[in-house]
């Protein structure tokens, strides 16, 4: 299946300061890369809608000037949580629609831990 | 919210058949259902779709229902790296829809 790529997996950082994690499509281009966080013992709960050149779209509850999503090439999207707290502390994981096959399936990155101390 | 209802967890012993139901009794006609699965810490991975016919693949088989309104996904000989996280979701086709997670069935193999 198609290759989709988080960085860094694991990230730890002070509170008060900014994170970005990267998410690329390896081996097709994705206009549009969703974006995902986890909570322990929990699904995956949909955060905002990357589309390439255009502003993201967020789902509600979500702070769109706290967590931004650039996507500024087909094959990459970047989501910086900014001042991060310690209630930011999630499991972050991007997915790209792959437009081969015959339902556009989704695939995801390995996900990037976020802790914030 | 989800549109589908699963077990909340499930056993399985090594070697045997894992059959993990799906109920999505609302599924509109231009909707898919998939089946990903989620070991732990890591990103969900892609297993089948399928809009109406039984699909197989060298992962899984589906089974759907002829009313579609439930789904069958079965492991045809689980091994313990299958213990996961499965989520059966539906999905319209056409556009670019995200994936709506529900809480998933967590499947365990036991030797």
């Amino acid at each position: 299946g198609a290759v989709v790529s988080q960085h860094p997996s694991r990230v730890i950082c002070k509170s008060g300061t900014s994170v970005k994690i990267e998410c690329r499509s390896l081996d097709f281009q994705a206009t549009t890369m969703f974006w995902y966080r986890q909570f322990p013992k929990q699904s995956l709960m949909l955060m905002a809608t990357s589309n390439e050149g255009s502003k993201a779209t967020y789902e509600q509850g979500v702070e769109k000037d706290k967590f931004l999503i650039n996507h500024a090439s087909l094959t990459l999207s970047t989501l910086t949580v900014t001042s991060a707290h310690p209630e930011d502390s999630s499991f972050y994981i991007c997915s790209a629609r792959s437009t081969g096959g015959s339902g556009g399936e989704l695939f995801f990155g390995e996900g990037s831990r976020l802790t914030v101390l | 919210d989800a549109k589908t209802t699963q077990p909340t967890s499930m056993d399985c012993a090594e070697g045997r058949a894992a059959n993990l139901p799906c109920n999505h009794s609302t599924i509109s006609g231009n909707e898919y259902v998939y089946w990903y699965r989620q070991i732990h810490s890591q990103g969900p991975q892609y297993i089948i779709h399928g809009l109406k016919n039984n699909e197989t693949n060298e992962m899984a088989s589906l089974i759907i229902t002829e009313d579609r309104k439930s789904s069958t996904l079965i492991l045809p000989h689980a091994t313990l790296r299958d213990t996961a996280v499965y989520y059966c979701i539906v999905r319209a086709i056409s556009g670019n829809t995200p994936l709506v997670f529900g809480k998933g069935t967590r499947l365990s193999v036991i030797a």
